[in-house]
Protein backbone atom coordinates (compact mmCIF):
# COMPACT_ATOMS: atom_id res chain seq x y z
CA UNK A 1 0.00 0.00 0.00
CA UNK A 2 0.75 3.52 -0.32
CA UNK A 3 2.72 5.48 2.20
CA UNK A 4 3.16 9.18 2.77
CA UNK A 5 6.30 10.59 4.66
CA UNK A 6 6.48 14.57 5.49
CA UNK A 7 9.35 16.67 6.66
CA UNK A 8 10.08 18.09 9.01
CA UNK A 9 8.05 16.16 11.51
CA UNK A 10 8.44 18.80 14.39
CA UNK A 11 9.56 22.19 14.66
CA UNK A 12 9.58 25.09 17.46
CA UNK A 13 9.67 28.11 15.30
CA UNK A 14 9.96 31.84 16.43
CA UNK A 15 6.79 34.40 15.55
CA UNK A 16 6.86 36.01 12.35
CA UNK A 17 8.91 32.98 10.89
CA UNK A 18 7.37 30.65 8.04
CA UNK A 19 7.74 27.15 8.10
CA UNK A 20 7.34 25.06 5.26
CA UNK A 21 6.09 21.37 4.73
CA UNK A 22 7.18 18.76 2.64
CA UNK A 23 4.84 15.96 1.98
CA UNK A 24 5.77 13.25 0.20
CA UNK A 25 4.10 10.18 -1.84
CA UNK A 26 5.66 6.76 -2.85
CA UNK A 27 3.18 6.13 -5.68
CA UNK A 28 1.25 9.04 -7.82
CA UNK A 29 -1.75 10.62 -6.05
CA UNK A 30 -4.98 12.40 -8.02
CA UNK A 31 -5.24 14.90 -4.84
CA UNK A 32 -3.67 15.72 -1.94
CA UNK A 33 -5.27 17.44 0.95
CA UNK A 34 -3.96 19.51 4.33
CA UNK A 35 -5.26 19.68 7.59
CA UNK A 36 -4.90 21.12 10.50
CA UNK A 37 -5.41 19.34 14.19
CA UNK A 38 -5.73 20.59 17.56
CA UNK A 39 -4.36 18.16 20.51
CA UNK A 40 -7.48 16.79 21.43
CA UNK A 41 -9.39 18.18 18.37
CA UNK A 42 -10.44 16.62 15.15
CA UNK A 43 -9.54 16.94 11.74
CA UNK A 44 -9.84 20.32 10.15
CA UNK A 45 -9.21 20.76 5.94
CA UNK A 46 -7.44 23.89 5.14
CA UNK A 47 -6.83 22.93 1.40
CA UNK A 48 -6.83 20.71 -1.69
CA UNK A 49 -4.08 20.44 -3.86
CA UNK A 50 -4.19 19.30 -7.74
CA UNK A 51 -1.67 18.99 -9.96
CA UNK A 52 -1.13 21.76 -12.05
CA UNK A 53 -3.88 24.22 -10.72
CA UNK A 54 -4.09 26.42 -7.59
CA UNK A 55 -5.39 25.06 -4.37
CA UNK A 56 -8.65 25.25 -3.49
CA UNK A 57 -8.97 26.54 0.41
CA UNK A 58 -11.25 25.89 2.58
CA UNK A 59 -13.58 28.50 4.92
CA UNK A 60 -11.17 30.45 7.33
CA UNK A 61 -8.09 29.65 5.66
CA UNK A 62 -6.25 31.85 3.35
CA UNK A 63 -3.70 31.56 0.33
CA UNK A 64 -1.74 34.30 1.52
CA UNK A 65 -1.53 32.47 4.93
CA UNK A 66 -1.20 28.70 3.63
CA UNK A 67 0.65 28.92 0.15
CA UNK A 68 0.68 25.67 -1.18
CA UNK A 69 2.33 23.68 -4.19
CA UNK A 70 1.50 20.78 -6.09
CA UNK A 71 4.40 20.52 -8.40
CA UNK A 72 3.98 16.66 -9.52
CA UNK A 73 1.73 13.96 -8.40
CA UNK A 74 3.73 12.61 -5.52
CA UNK A 75 4.65 15.86 -3.79
CA UNK A 76 2.99 19.03 -1.92
CA UNK A 77 4.60 21.70 0.30
CA UNK A 78 1.97 23.85 2.74
CA UNK A 79 4.04 27.11 4.13
CA UNK A 80 2.21 28.18 7.43
CA UNK A 81 3.23 32.57 6.97
CA UNK A 82 4.00 35.11 9.58
CA UNK A 83 3.27 32.43 12.18
CA UNK A 84 1.71 33.69 15.54
CA UNK A 85 1.25 31.20 18.43
CA UNK A 86 -2.43 30.24 17.71
CA UNK A 87 -0.92 28.33 14.70
CA UNK A 88 1.06 26.00 16.79
CA UNK A 89 -0.75 22.51 15.89
CA UNK A 90 -0.40 19.18 13.68
CA UNK A 91 -0.55 19.66 9.63
CA UNK A 92 -1.17 16.46 8.06
CA UNK A 93 -1.09 16.12 4.83
CA UNK A 94 -3.25 13.19 3.15
CA UNK A 95 -3.58 11.51 -0.38
CA UNK A 96 -6.25 9.89 -2.15
CA UNK A 97 -5.78 6.24 -3.01
CA UNK A 98 -8.90 5.18 -4.60
CA UNK A 99 -11.97 7.05 -4.87
CA UNK A 100 -11.67 9.31 -1.74
CA UNK A 101 -9.76 6.38 0.13
CA UNK A 102 -7.30 8.73 2.45
CA UNK A 103 -4.70 7.93 3.64
CA UNK A 104 -2.54 10.09 5.90
CA UNK A 105 1.14 11.07 6.49
CA UNK A 106 2.84 11.22 9.84
CA UNK A 107 1.92 14.30 10.94
CA UNK A 108 4.21 17.65 11.54
CA UNK A 109 3.80 18.88 15.19
CA UNK A 110 4.41 22.78 15.29
CA UNK A 111 4.97 25.36 17.67
CA UNK A 112 5.31 29.02 17.44
CA UNK A 113 6.67 30.87 20.52
CA UNK B 1 -21.35 22.74 3.09
CA UNK B 2 -21.17 18.78 4.99
CA UNK B 3 -21.64 18.95 8.83
CA UNK B 4 -20.85 15.43 10.46
CA UNK B 5 -21.95 14.99 14.12
CA UNK B 6 -20.79 12.30 16.57
CA UNK B 7 -21.64 11.03 19.81
CA UNK B 8 -20.88 9.91 22.09
CA UNK B 9 -17.67 11.72 22.64
CA UNK B 10 -16.52 9.43 25.11
CA UNK B 11 -17.05 6.06 25.38
CA UNK B 12 -16.02 3.48 28.37
CA UNK B 13 -16.53 -0.15 28.02
CA UNK B 14 -15.39 -3.11 29.50
CA UNK B 15 -13.17 -5.99 27.66
CA UNK B 16 -15.36 -7.89 25.57
CA UNK B 17 -18.10 -5.93 25.19
CA UNK B 18 -19.46 -4.03 22.34
CA UNK B 19 -18.89 -0.27 21.50
CA UNK B 20 -21.47 1.82 19.08
CA UNK B 21 -20.63 5.13 17.88
CA UNK B 22 -23.17 6.74 15.78
CA UNK B 23 -22.89 10.00 13.12
CA UNK B 24 -25.33 11.92 11.38
CA UNK B 25 -24.68 14.25 8.28
CA UNK B 26 -26.21 17.16 6.59
CA UNK B 27 -24.88 16.60 2.64
CA UNK B 28 -27.21 14.40 0.87
CA UNK B 29 -24.86 14.16 -1.42
CA UNK B 30 -22.71 12.68 0.20
CA UNK B 31 -22.26 8.92 -0.43
CA UNK B 32 -18.79 8.05 1.10
CA UNK B 33 -17.97 7.46 4.33
CA UNK B 34 -14.96 6.14 5.88
CA UNK B 35 -13.93 5.95 9.50
CA UNK B 36 -10.64 6.32 11.26
CA UNK B 37 -8.92 4.95 14.15
CA UNK B 38 -6.46 7.24 15.47
CA UNK B 39 -4.06 6.40 18.54
CA UNK B 40 -2.32 8.70 20.59
CA UNK B 41 0.91 10.22 18.63
CA UNK B 42 -0.59 8.42 15.41
CA UNK B 43 -1.80 9.05 12.16
CA UNK B 44 -5.54 8.17 11.51
CA UNK B 45 -5.58 5.15 9.70
CA UNK B 46 -8.83 4.26 7.99
CA UNK B 47 -10.05 0.61 9.66
CA UNK B 48 -13.29 0.79 7.28
CA UNK B 49 -15.87 2.46 5.31
CA UNK B 50 -18.87 2.18 3.19
CA UNK B 51 -20.73 3.43 -0.11
CA UNK B 52 -23.99 4.41 -0.31
CA UNK B 53 -24.93 1.38 -2.34
CA UNK B 54 -24.83 -0.76 0.51
CA UNK B 55 -26.49 -0.70 4.03
CA UNK B 56 -23.96 -2.54 6.27
CA UNK B 57 -20.27 -4.00 5.65
CA UNK B 58 -18.50 -5.69 8.31
CA UNK B 59 -14.78 -6.49 8.39
CA UNK B 60 -14.12 -9.27 11.89
CA UNK B 61 -15.02 -7.71 15.01
CA UNK B 62 -15.81 -4.37 13.33
CA UNK B 63 -19.02 -3.24 11.23
CA UNK B 64 -20.59 -0.33 9.64
CA UNK B 65 -24.30 0.35 9.18
CA UNK B 66 -25.49 3.01 6.76
CA UNK B 67 -29.03 5.12 6.57
CA UNK B 68 -29.11 6.95 4.03
CA UNK B 69 -32.79 8.09 4.48
CA UNK B 70 -32.09 9.38 8.21
CA UNK B 71 -28.42 10.54 6.90
CA UNK B 72 -27.16 8.85 9.58
CA UNK B 73 -24.34 5.97 10.33
CA UNK B 74 -22.65 4.10 13.28
CA UNK B 75 -19.89 1.90 14.01
CA UNK B 76 -19.83 -1.00 15.77
CA UNK B 77 -17.21 -2.80 17.66
CA UNK B 78 -17.64 -6.36 18.77
CA UNK B 79 -15.37 -8.31 21.71
CA UNK B 80 -13.49 -5.30 22.33
CA UNK B 81 -10.09 -5.43 23.40
CA UNK B 82 -7.27 -2.77 25.26
CA UNK B 83 -6.07 -2.24 21.82
CA UNK B 84 -9.10 -0.98 20.46
CA UNK B 85 -8.85 1.98 22.70
CA UNK B 86 -8.22 5.10 20.95
CA UNK B 87 -9.83 8.15 19.11
CA UNK B 88 -12.04 7.02 16.42
CA UNK B 89 -13.15 9.68 13.87
CA UNK B 90 -16.15 9.33 11.17
CA UNK B 91 -16.35 11.07 8.05
CA UNK B 92 -18.44 11.99 4.67
CA UNK B 93 -17.61 12.71 1.44
CA UNK B 94 -18.98 12.71 -1.96
CA UNK B 95 -16.98 9.81 -2.67
CA UNK B 96 -14.66 11.18 -5.82
CA UNK B 97 -10.99 11.43 -5.78
CA UNK B 98 -11.84 15.48 -6.10
CA UNK B 99 -14.40 15.61 -3.24
CA UNK B 100 -13.07 16.86 0.42
CA UNK B 101 -13.70 14.18 3.36
CA UNK B 102 -15.32 16.09 6.26
CA UNK B 103 -13.98 14.74 9.86
CA UNK B 104 -16.67 14.25 12.66
CA UNK B 105 -15.76 15.59 15.84
CA UNK B 106 -14.34 12.10 17.20
CA UNK B 107 -15.15 9.59 19.88
CA UNK B 108 -12.26 8.78 22.60
CA UNK B 109 -13.11 4.40 23.28
CA UNK B 110 -11.58 3.44 26.64
CA UNK B 111 -11.23 -0.27 27.02
CA UNK B 112 -10.95 -1.43 30.22
CA UNK B 113 -9.40 -4.77 31.09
Amino acid sequence: SAVISQKPSRDICQRGTSLTIQCQVDSQVTMMFWYRQQPGQSLTLIATANQGSEATYESGFVIDKFPISRPNLTFSTLTVSNMSPEDSSIYLCSGDRFYNEQFFGPGTRLTVL
Amino acid sequence: GENVEQHPSTLSVQEGDSAVIKCTYSDSASNYFPWYKQELGKRPQLIIDIRSNVGEKKDQRIAVTLNKTAKHFSLHITETQPEDSAVYFCAASRGTSYDKVIFGPGTSLSVIP
